[in-house]
């Protein structure tokens, strides 16, 4: 099955700082997802990335997949509370799952 | 209007109990998910199901039961609830294989 190691585990970084969580997947990925969870609610979807190279942003968050199409970045730009939370990326192999890796707890300080 | 709705959010049950969890999504989706989240967060795949035919099952134990009576629907039913079972169920759909999975708010489910 698909593996994916996340780093850091947790974080704690000062508003209006960058950070940067990054997955690694011990197979090639198919596509790789970002979510994110706050506590108590669901899993927001942030971005998919399918190809390698590939890179997207939407609003202060970009995230990128190697050419190798093994290991992603997530990079959040001038934090802010809001973005405080578990970010989750997932792996898909082509077989109607996803598996995840076991997330980064993001906490913003005002 | 709500993509991915599942029922209760929260439930509190008794061990050697039966349970249901229930879930629905106006996507218009093929394909639906059971996910099972842990305490320490780890979301892991349970169910998936295509067009109402389960597709994944992913060494759940038999008591998991899921049933879907459309392709809109995909409920959760548990029987003989133990302590372990206690964790945050989620559901979720896509189009199918290789597209965004969308998921629901979550079912916070504990057994005492």
């Amino acid at each position: 099955s698909q593996e994916l190691e996340q780093s850091p585990q947790s974080l704690i970084v000062q508003e209006g700082k960058n950070l940067t969580i990054n997955c690694t997947s011990s197979k090639t990925l198919y596509g790789l997802y970002w979510y994110k969870q706050k506590y108590g609610e669901g899993l927001i979807f942030l971005m998919m990335l399918q190809k390698g190279g590939e890179e997207k942003s939407h609003e202060k968050i970009t995230a990128k997949l190697d050419e190798k199409k093994q290991q992603s970045s997530l990079h959040i730009t001038a934090s802010q509370p809001s973005h405080a939370g578990i970010y989750l990326c997932g792996a898909d192999s082509n077989d109607y799952k996803l598996s995840f890796g076991a997330g980064t707890t993001v906490t913003v300080r005002a | 209007d709500t993509a991915v709705s599942q029922t209760p959010k929260y439930l509190v049950t008794q061990m050697g109990n039966d349970k249901s969890i229930k879930c629905e999504q106006n996507l218009g989706h093929d394909t639906m998910y059971w996910y099972k989240q842990d305490s320490k967060k780890f979301l892991k795949i349970m169910f998936s199901y295509n067009n109402k035919e389960l597709i994944i099952n992913e060494t759940v134990p038999n008591r998991f039961s899921p049933k879907s009576p459309d392709k809109a629907h995909l409920n959760l039913h548990i029987n003989s609830l133990e302590l372990g079972d206690s964790a945050v169920y989620f559901c979720a759909s896509s189009l199918g294989s290789g597209n965004t999975i969308y998921f629901g708010e979550g079912s916070w489910l504990t057994v005492v």
